[in-house]
């Protein structure tokens, strides 16, 4: 079958270090995707992997392990405006066809 | 560049009535995806299309119709509005090629649509 495991929330503290999990199970995987979406916005893309290891851009990082199925996403130097939820999203394809599996979203609140 | 623009962002329906969710991008993308969002269910796949003039069913398409006669729009349409079609609808698109920006959705802002 095709799943997407993240956690459903998290808490951290302004100025820290988070790291968000996602593990995954799918055949004819192509790559993932993380996005951000603020409550009663649209997802904002963050980053793609497709690779094995470390994407970093800025405060934010990403990390690909495709013999495991997981990925994270470090966020760094944690602000207010980074509590959002993060969606894990998984490129399928089968044959001719590509499917985007996503996960639920993790809710992360960043407290003062 | 207005990226993906959706029309109207609030509506509230009784049900059985009709509407039309207008979604526009102007970034020559040929890929267009709408999507509902629900709570504890993550976001689901309604209808995509591929190009003008065709469209293809997601996961959930019962219920809705779509239509890509131009390039730039994809229209989701309820026929009859039920209760069970509350939610928040995103409209997405991407472009093709090998690109690695090929791949990535822009989304539009969302229609918070409300079945009474």
């Amino acid at each position: 079958g095709q799943n997407i495991d993240q956690p459903t929330e998290m808490t951290a503290t302004e100025g820290a270090i988070v790291q968000i999990n996602c593990t995954y199970q799918t055949s004819g995987f192509n790559g993932l995707f993380w996005y951000q979406q603020h409550a009663g916005e649209a997802p904002t893309f963050l980053s793609y992997n497709v690779l094995d290891g470390l994407e970093e851009k800025g405060r934010f990082s990403s990390f690909l392990s495709r013999s495991k199925g997981y990925s994270y996403l470090l966020l760094k130097e944690l602000q207010m405006k980074d509590s959002a939820s993060y969606l894990c999203a998984v490129i399928r394809n089968a044959g001719n066809n590509r499917k985007l599996i996503w996960g639920l979203g993790t809710s992360l609140a960043v407290n003062p | 560049n207005a990226g993906v623009t959706q029309t109207p962002k609030f509506r509230v329906l009784k049900t059985g009535q009709s509407m039309t969710l207008l979604c526009a991008q102007d970034m020559n993308h040929e890929y267009m995806y709408w999507y509902r969002q629900d709570p504890g269910m993550g976001l689901r796949l309604i209808h995509y299309s591929v190009g003008e003039g065709t469209t293809a069913k997601g996961e959930v398409p019962d219920g809705y119709n779509v239509s890509r006669l131009k390039k730039q729009n994809f229209l989701l349409g309820l026929e009859s509005a039920a209760p069970s079609q509350t939610s928040v609808y995103f409209c997405a698109s991407r472009g093709t090629g090998t690109r690695s920006g090929a791949n990535v959705l822009t989304f539009g802002a969302g229609s918070r649509l409300t079945v009474l």
